[in-house]
């Protein structure tokens, strides 16, 4: 069946350095692929989306390209701040199914 | 902005007691889920409907039971609570009518401590 992997963390990262959070993805078809992120103590909010190759979803200065040759949707921020620390999911979806959930990655990041 | 609701936010409560997590939502969304999110954090689907009166069991299976009776509301409910229920549990919401690349809203969660 489909499924997403994504970068174990935690990641630690002091302000203003570069991030990047690896996804992959298995699936049939031609998934929409998501960023959802957790703050403490919050349930899940969209970052971005794409919903199909070649894709580049954007949101509050965090990017991912749909990369269909690679099954790939990595997340990436050109610098990183303290109000960014929060848990990261990647998430898939086929048409009229539920979502499917990489297993998050903590990121923490340092002034 | 979305409009999803959890009550109660936090909960602790002894083994064998009932309890019911209410999520309700105010957007119209035919698609209602509801998840378990254990401490690694990882998210596991318990239940979804696609509407009043449907339901269906998740990826995970799950000791709760969930009703549909009105569109805005998706309760779910624990007959006899037990320590290994203690997790935090995440309400979300969709639109039907944007099944391909729909966004999934999400509620505060409740988190549930079961002694």
């Amino acid at each position: 069946g489909d499924s997403v992997t994504q970068m174990e963390g935690p990641v630690t990262l002091s302000e203003e350095a570069f991030l990047t959070i690896n996804c992959t993805y298995t699936a049939t078809g031609y998934p929409s692929l998501f960023w959802y992120v957790q703050y403490p103590g919050e349930g899940l909010q969209l970052l971005l989306k794409a919903t199909k190759a070649d894709d580049k979803g954007s949101n509050k200065g965090f990017e991912a390209t749909y990369r269909k040759e690679t099954t790939s949707f990595h997340l990436e921020k050109g610098s990183v701040q303290v109000s960014d620390s929060a848990v990261y999911f990647c998430a898939l979806n086929q048409a009229g199914t539920a979502l499917i959930f990489g297993k998050g990655t903590t990121l923490s990041v340092s002034s | 902005e979305a409009d999803i609701y959890q009550t109660p936010r936090y909960l602790v409560i002894g083994t064998g007691k009932k309890i019911t997590l209410e999520c309700s939502q105010t957007m119209g969304h035919d698609k209602m889920y509801w998840y378990q999110q254990d401490p690694g954090m990882e998210l596991h689907l318990i239940h979804y409907s696609y509407g009043v009166n449907s339901t269906e069991k998740g990826d995970l299976s799950s000791e709760s039971t969930v009703s549909r009776i009105r569109t805005e509301h998706f309760p779910l409910t624990l007959e006899s609570a037990r320590p290994s229920h203690t997790s935090q549990y995440l309400c979300a919401s969709s639109d039907q009518r944007n099944s391909f690349g729909e966004t999934q809203y999400f509620g505060p969660g409740t988190r549930l401590l079961v002694l």
